[in-house]
């Protein structure tokens, strides 16, 4: 059975770093192009990035580019992403998906 | 950046009845390569995201039937011919042919 899950998130200040990650099983996961969306408390959900199997393309949305890196490691069926410089918007609850397979999410928490 | 325009926001249902939400983007969502990338997901309460529907009208494995999706260019609609207790949360659709990929603000079907 497909899976996905995430880890890393919590609570931390304005500026800081974090560096959320997702294992995969029950799937070839190096055959899938994945993507990071989070949702904020309450709201919708927002794409935030993405790559290409191989890892060789990326894509960001603009509240995020230059300050989240997305990257995966195919060998050992893991997709990261690092995020610089959080601001009180990046609030969310951040899931892993390829879209045919979602995890059930991390809570990432920005607040002084 | 592509938006993707929901219609109604809230749909109050009676089981065993149809119902629609319509989706509209801001530009076509008619790809190069022949395809129309316009996914429907469905958020149960206290749930990760599920994809219905892809490339406007092709049900995932497991979906019902009673769900089908249809559209093209900028207008979409995801029916529910018969709606079921199960049915209730909310409905995104989200666009994939541009970047960044974009979702609607979604659609909260409740039952009368």
């Amino acid at each position: 059975q497909e899976r996905l899950v995430e880890s890393g998130g919590g609570l931390v200040k304005p500026g800081e770093s974090l560096r959320l990650s997702c294992e995969a099983s029950g799937f070839t996961f190096s055959d899938y192009y994945m993507s990071w969306i989070r949702q904020p408390p309450g709201k919708g959900l927002e794409w935030v990035a993405y790559i290409r199997s191989g890892g060789g393309t990326k894509f960001y949305a603009d509240s995020v580019k230059g300050r989240f890196i997305i990257s995966r490691d195919d060998a050992k069926n893991f997709l990261y992403l690092q995020m610089n410089s959080l601001r009180a918007e990046d609030t969310a609850l951040y899931y892993c998906s390829s879209f045919d397979f979602w995890g059930r999410g991390t809570l990432v928490t920005v607040s002084s | 950046d592509v938006v993707m325009t929901q219609s109604p926001l809230s749909l109050p249902v009676t089981l065993g009845q149809p119902a629609s939400i319509s989706c509209k983007s801001s530009q076509s969502l008619l790809y190069g390569d022949g395809n129309t990338y316009l996914n429907w997901f469905h958020q149960r309460p206290g749930q990760s995201p599920r994809r219905l529907i892809y490339k406007v009208s092709n049900r995932d494995s497991g979906v019902p039937d009673r769900f089908s999706g249809s559209g093209s260019g900028t207008d979409f609609t995801l029916k529910i011919s018969r709606v079921e207790a199960e049915d209730v949360g909310v409905y995104y659709c989200m666009q994939g042919t541009h970047w960044p990929q974009t979702f609607g603000q979604g659609t909260k079907v409740e039952i009368k």
